[in-house]
């Protein structure tokens, strides 16, 4: 079965500071991968999506993430975090299902940025 | 352009009462997706609704739950007699066309909290 694994709860970086946030998918075929953001009490905001080409895919807000098919990863990446970076974040697979197609989100990384 | 609306945005209920929560989509977009997010976890899919039609509902409880999306209005999530386990936030989102790599475009959610 489908599924989309996201290993760290929680992260706390300081302000400046590189993040990776880590994504693992389940999916037999080629994955549609995408990475979400989603501030308190808001709705979650598309960040980057991958379907097919260059596996290093660039975002909004500075992100970048990179396909790996070896590794069934999808890990998000910024160079210098920003205190707004504070959040929570969605990694999601897409694939075909009956009827059409279904998004499966992982848990979710909740990101701390200290001063 | 407005994005996706949702409301109410907070939503209080009594148990055996009745929860209706709205979603306009974003303008021109004629596919709808409603998912629930339980307190520190992702968004589980629920139903994929195209105008007047349901394509897939298969993330939906048998009882209880029902979605609509008429020709005229926004969508429509019910949930008859509900129940504290019903407490979660509900996501709406909406996107251009069904495609597998569409841009799904989330509204804020509604907060259902049942006492």
């Amino acid at each position: 079965a489908q599924s989309v694994t996201q290993p760290d709860i929680h992260i706390t970086v300081s302000e400046g500071a590189s993040l990776e946030l880590r994504c693992n998918y389940s999916y037999g075929a080629t994955p549609y991968l995408f990475w979400y953001v989603q501030s308190p009490g808001q709705g979650l905001q598309l960040l980057l999506k991958y379907f097919s080409g260059d596996t290093l895919v660039q975002g909004i807000k500075g992100f970048e993430a990179e396909f790996k098919r070896s590794q069934s990863s999808f890990n998000l990446r910024k160079p210098s975090v920003h205190w707004s970076d504070a959040a929570e974040y969605f990694c999601a697979v897409a694939h075909l299902n009956t009827g059409g197609f279904k998004t499966i989100f992982g848990a979710g990384t909740r990101l701390f940025v200290k001063a | 352009n407005a994005g996706v609306m949702q409301n109410p945005r907070h939503l209080v209920r009594r148990r055996g009462q009745e929860a209706r929560l709205r979603c306009s989509p974003m303008k021109g977009h004629s596919h709808v997706y409603w998912y629930r997010q339980l307190p520190e976890e992702g968004l589980k899919f629920m139903v994929y609704l195209q105008k007047e039609n349901i394509i897939d509902e298969s993330g939906m409880p048998k009882e209880r739950f029902s979605a609509e999306f008429p020709k005229e209005g926004p969508s429509i999530l019910r949930i008859q007699q509900v129940v504290r386990g019903d407490s979660a936030a509900y996501f709406c989102a909406s996107s251009l066309a069904g495609g597998l790599g569409e841009t799904q475009y989330f509204g804020p959610g509604t907060r259902l909290l049942v006492l």
